[in-house]
């Protein structure tokens, strides 16, 4: 069975840092494309960040360009997200999820971890 | 970047109703385009990738079309489990950029 568990999530003060990580089992992991999307509360969906399967290409949203890194460990079945410079619009469910081979769509998340950015 | 508009942004819709919602992408997409429904507290759930592929296990009342910038999501007949909101998502570019979402809600 697939799963995604996401950890790492918690308040931190604005200009803080934190950490993501998303934990992955049932599926060749270092196969698959992993993303990250947000949802701000009471908002709507937003993309954030792609890595490709063998971590050789990444892509961000404009919005946390510069200031969020993802990776990977393909050895450890594990994603990742580093946030820095956070400010109180990161405020957001943060979920991870599998990028499927052709249409790249994404059937499997994880169950969202929260990150409050608040002083 | 590619932009992604849905309309409407809500639809008030009684059971048994057949409903429609519309999705545009900013440039062609080709068929590159997916469709989810997010209940409340809970992750998104795909129904629709390619633009028309049914993902398995959704109830075949779900249908989708369209190809290059203009795309539909059709419920042919509404259940009470079907009130949520639904979002379009384009996969044409690694930006895997969502719509801002179709709530739908009981009449």
């Amino acid at each position: 069975e697939v799963q995604l568990v996401e950890s790492g999530g918690g308040l931190v003060q604005p200009g803080g840092s934190l950490r993501l990580s998303c934990a992955a089992s049932g599926f060749t992991f270092s196969s698959y494309s992993m993303n990250w999307v947000r949802q701000a509360p009471g908002k709507g969906l937003e993309w954030v960040s792609f890595i490709s399967s063998r971590t050789n290409t990444m892509y961000y949203a404009d919005s946390v360009k510069g200031r969020f890194t993802i990776s990977r460990d393909n050895v450890n079945n594990s994603l990742y997200l580093q946030m820095n410079s956070l400010r109180a619009e990161d405020t957001a469910v943060y979920y991870c999820a599998r990028g499927e081979y052709g249409s790249g769509s994404y059937y499997y998340w994880g169950q969202g971890t929260l990150v409050t950015v608040s002083s | 970047d590619i932009q992604m508009t849905q309309s409407p942004s809500s639809l008030s819709a009684s059971i048994g109703d057949r409903v429609t919602f519309t999705c545009r992408a900013s440039q062609t997409i080709n068929n590159y385009l997916n469709w989810y429904q997010q209940k409340p507290g809970k992750a998104p759930k795909l129904l629709i990738y390619a633009a028309s592929s049914l993902q398995s296990g959704v109830p075949s009342r779900f249908s989708g079309s369209g190809s290059g910038t203009d795309f539909t999501l059709t419920i042919s007949s509404l259940q009470p489990e079907d009130f949520a909101t639904y979002y379009c998502q384009q996969t044409y570019s690694s930006l895997g950029t969502f719509g801002q979402g179709t709530a739908l809600e009981i009449k």
